[in-house]
């Protein structure tokens, strides 16, 4: 396995689009997170899930964002009419529940840039 | 509350050790973690730490951990040019899903 992959690695669009990412967690991980990053600070949580439920979603995920991960394994991260205020990083990570330090793994992400 | 804070920048000179040090504040954080962040690269995991622990040590890297002040420490050994990056620190807050909360990141600037 090669670890959590993400795509797109670039996403440019217009206000108002629609976007959609896809993250591949390690393929023994049962849970996976998804978080953002804006340039100089530190990654925000925004949801998790442990296997296919959607166990927790940040205040920071307005009705605009949707997370999915139907089977337990990929996911994928929505955003509704985007506004420009969604520019950034989104990262996607996976970790496997009980295993030693509960480490999770990140992809590469997804740059975001909302023109 | 959850808050975790680190210093911006440190400038060493390349053979030097470097310290990175980090503050949190809840009490109830079972892991810490350091990741390592390169110009448009990803978060690699560099190490973590149980809050059972008062130091942990992996080649160049050994990390402290001070329950009592809720400090954490990095230290890299010999550091590279290699090693310049952006370090951040997280916990992970026991009962709370593992999210983990992040640190503005350290900037580290190795000279040769």
């Amino acid at each position: 396995d090669t670890g959590v992959s993400q795509d797109p690695r670039h996403k440019i669009t217009k206000r108002g689009q629609n976007v959609t990412f896809r993250c591949d967690p390690i393929s023994e991980h049962n849970r996976l997170y998804w978080y953002r990053q804006t340039l100089g600070q530190g990654p925000e949580f925004l949801t998790y899930f442990q296997n296919e439920a959607q166990l927790e979603k940040s205040r920071l995920l307005s009705d605009r964002f949707s997370a999915e991960r139907p089977k337990g394994s990929f996911s994928t991260l929505e955003i509704q009419r985007t506004e420009q205020g969604d520019s950034a990083m989104y990262l996607c990570a996976s970790s496997l529940a009980g295993a030693g330090g509960y480490e999770q793994y990140f992809g590469p992400g997804t740059r975001l840039t909302v023109t | 509350g959850e808050d975790v804070e680190q210093s911006l920048f440190l400038s060493v000179r390349e053979g030097d050790s470097s310290v990175i040090n980090c503050t949190y504040t809840d009490s109830s954080s079972t892991y810490l973690y350091w990741y390592k962040q390169e110009p448009g690269a990803g978060l690699q995991l560099l190490t973590y730490i149980f809050s059972n622990m008062d130091m942990k040590q992996d080649q160049r890297l050994t990390v402290l951990l001070n329950k009592k002040d809720k400090h954490l420490s990095l230290r890299i050994a010999d550091t590279q040019t290699g090693d310049s990056a952006i370090y951040f620190c997280a916990e992970s807050i026991a009962g709370n899903n593992r999210k983990l909360i992040w640190g503005l990141g350290t900037s580290l600037a190795v000279n040769p």
